[in-house]
């Protein structure tokens, strides 16, 4: 089973709708979750970190984390085609002491105008 | 503010050639990772280095050595270059290792004839 799992997509979402990004992780003892966006030719960048059960805001984004189901995910309000990119999810698993992220694969989500 | 800084962007080797990649970071991290990631296998982390003076083996490190030089440069040495390090590496740092989120650099992308 691998670590960090994420449907490869493409999910396509019209324009305002909301898109729901999901991942699963396989380690229970995992501490951290990040969700970074990443445009195709681009790094990645951050959106979101959430370190403890529950939801987590910011603007048109919310975080939500469920330790004891092993998920974690993203929803975009208002999708803008501009949201259109690759949403990776990273988790930092307790090999290596907590000191390393492991990444999920991505999924490629498309905002339909 | 620069944040991480990759360099070169763009590199074309001949199998059998070295090279080094060089990262530096100017936000006073303390941790430093390389990845490499290769179409549908996501970002996978080649070597990390927690603190200054220590580095460590990620998921893919063969073929590959690092250097911490200091607080702020860890460079990524390929030995004898072979076809299937062809990848976009990227470099990234973050303050606390698997803690805080990681910024990462524009990457490098690499070819190897």
């Amino acid at each position: 089973q691998k670590e960090v799992e994420q449907n490869s997509g493409p999910l396509s979402v019209p324009e305002g709708a909301i898109a729901s990004l999901n991942c699963t992780y396989s380690d229970r003892g995992s501490q951290s979750f990040f969700w970074y966006r990443q445009y195709s030719g681009k790094s990645p960048e951050l959106i979101m970190s959430i370190y403890s059960n529950g939801d987590k805001e910011d603007g048109r984004f919310t975080a939500q984390l469920n330790k004891a189901s092993q998920y974690v995910s993203l929803l975009i309000r208002d999708s803008q085609p501009s949201d259109s990119a690759t949403y990776l999810c990273a988790v930092n698993p307790p090999e290596g002491g907590y000191q390393k992220v492991t990444f999920g694969t991505g999924t490629k989500l498309q905002v339909i105008p | 503010n620069a944040g991480v800084t990759q360099t070169p962007k763009f590199q074309v080797l001949k199998t059998g050639q070295s090279m080094t990649l060089q990262c530096a970071q100017d936000m006073n991290h303390n941790s430093m990772y390389w990845y490499r990631q290769d179409p549908g296998m996501g970002l996978r982390l080649i070597y990390y280095s927690a603190s200054e003076g220590t580095t460590d083996k990620g998921e893919v490190p063969n073929g590959y050595n690092v250097s911490r030089l200091n607080k702020r440069e860890f460079s990524l040495r390929l030995e004898s270059a072979a076809p299937s390090q062809t990848s976009v590496y990227f470099c990234a740092s973050s303050e606390v290792a698997g803690i805080k989120p990681q910024h990462f650099g524009d990457g490098t992308r690499l070819s190897i004839l």
